[in-house]
């Protein structure tokens, strides 16, 4: 079945770039997202990317979709205490429910 | 707009007990499913429905039932709750086939077994 791998933690310092790393393993993938959860909330859709795309940007949030490699990375320039949260990864293809991977918590230090 | 609505947001059980977790949505979504997060272990699909009077089972389905009577509610009810079952629930709902548009998340039910 479909499989999405991403690390469990990251630690930046603020005011860095943040990146996080998603693998996935279906090649039907139609749309990949990347969710965030702040503590206590649900999650919440930070933006996807079509599968017949290579970048997105999107303010200080930038998807690279490498197909080849079914790889999926999200950088966020300029990382603020705020931007602490857990970062899910998604893929939806060929399923009815998009599959999520574990999450990563993203930790920003002053 | 409502969104996803789960009630309630905290629940206490002890081992035994059974109880229906809400979840109700106004946006005329089709699919709708049922995630608990639990620490290291992300989102694991309980059950899912794709329309009224359709519903299968996800990857953790044991311990719990589902019915999707109509479009805007898909309860999820714990037969006789068990301390592995504490965790927290997430009810979601989206228009359908994958899309540019995003999977509508409730604010959670935050279930403690004992």
């Amino acid at each position: 079945g479909e499989d999405v791998e991403q690390s469990l933690f990251l630690s930046v310092r603020e005011g860095d770039s943040s990146v996080i790393n998603c693998t996935y393993t279906d090649s039907s993938s139609t749309y990949l997202y990347w969710y965030k959860q702040e503590p206590g909330a649900g999650l919440q859709l930070l933006t996807y990317i079509f599968s017949n795309m290579d970048m997105k940007q999107d303010q200080r949030l930038t998807v690279l979709l490498n197909k080849k490699d079914k790889h999926l990375s999200l950088r966020i320039a300029d990382t603020q205490t705020g931007d602490s949260a857990i970062y899910f990864c998604a893929e939806w293809g060929g399923s009815y429910i998009p599959t999520f991977g574990r999450g990563t918590s993203l930790i920003v230090h002053p | 707009n409502a969104g996803v609505t789960q009630t309630p947001k905290f629940q206490v059980l002890k081992t035994g007990q059974s109880m229906t977790l809400q979840c109700a949505q106004d946006m005329n979504h089709e699919y709708m499913s049922w995630y608990r997060q639990d620490p290291g272990m992300g989102l694991r699909l309980i059950h899912y429905s794709v329309g009224a009077g359709i519903t299968d089972q996800g990857e953790v389905p044991n311990g719990y039932n589902v019915s999707r009577s109509t479009t805007e509610d898909f309860p999820l009810r714990l037969l006789s709750a068990a301390p592995s079952q504490t965790s927290v629930y997430f009810c979601a709902s989206s228009y359908g086939q994958a899309s540019s548009t995003e999977a509508f998340f409730g604010q959670g039910t935050r279930l403690t077994v004992v």
